[in-house]
């Protein structure tokens, strides 16, 4: 059974400050998301990553991809208020027998940036 | 923009009650789900759809039904509500097997 852990669960940081979450899956998968859900609203695609050693970056977020640790990390760079959501990651994976594809969640991390 | 559209954004209902929430896309979308989001359990998939009239069993579909008879709507069906029902759901759409995916605002259905 494919397990996603996220840690932390909660993250209360202080404004400018670095801090990662981290993504750990259990088995090979297609590809790895990661979402962001502010309070009261539906979750959006952050980013997409592919393959093993992906990076992307958006402001003052970057995820990274280590596919041979099954490990995913979004890191954040001196933090702002606005960043103060919830962040879930995400894994892809196909069903060869029935050719149909699952998305599974972690279990979420609750950021809240602190002026 | 894609935009996925669940037609109640609370709702009540009673213990037994037949329970219907509706997920409609307007992007034709291929593939939708069905998910429902509880505090530290984060989101857990309940149905999906890979085609019209096709669907698939995720991971806790038990007590719940779907049906996609048009390539835009993907609804959810709770055939007998019960309490441990009670639950954010949220409905979502990929224009491919493994795109990202779209969601809807959710739904919070309470049952009492």
């Amino acid at each position: 059974e494919l397990k996603v852990e996220q840690n932390p669960l909660f993250l209360s940081m202080q404004e400018g400050k670095n801090y990662t979450i981290y993504c750990n899956y259990s088995t090979t998968s297609d590809r790895l998301y990661w979402y962001r859900q502010d309070p009261g609203k539906s979750l959006e695609s952050l980013f997409v990553l592919l393959s093993n050693g992906a990076v992307k970056q958006e402001g003052r977020l970057m995820a990274s991809l280590d596919t041979k640790a099954r490990l995913s990390t979004l890191h954040i760079t001196a933090a702002v208020h606005d960043l103060s959501a919830t962040y879930f990651c995400a894994v892809g994976l196909i069903f060869p027998t029935s050719g149909t594809y699952k998305y599974i969640f972690g279990t979420g991390t609750r950021l809240k940036v602190l002026a | 923009d894609v935009k996925v559209t669940q037609s109640s954004r609370y709702l009540v209902k009673r213990t037994g009650e037949k329970v219907f929430l509706e997920c409609v896309q307007d992007m034709d979308h291929e593939n939708m789900f069905w998910y429902r989001q509880d505090p530290g359990l984060g989101l857990r998939l309940i149905y999906f759809s890979y085609d019209v009239k096709m669907k698939e069993k995720g991971d806790i579909p038990e007590g719940y039904s779907v049906s996609r008879e048009k390539k835009e709507r993907f609804s959810l069906i709770l055939e007998s509500a019960s309490t441990n029902q009670t639950s954010m759901y949220l409905c979502a759409s990929s224009r491919v097997y493994n795109s990202p995916l779209h969601f809807g605002n959710g739904t919070r259905l309470t049952v009492t």
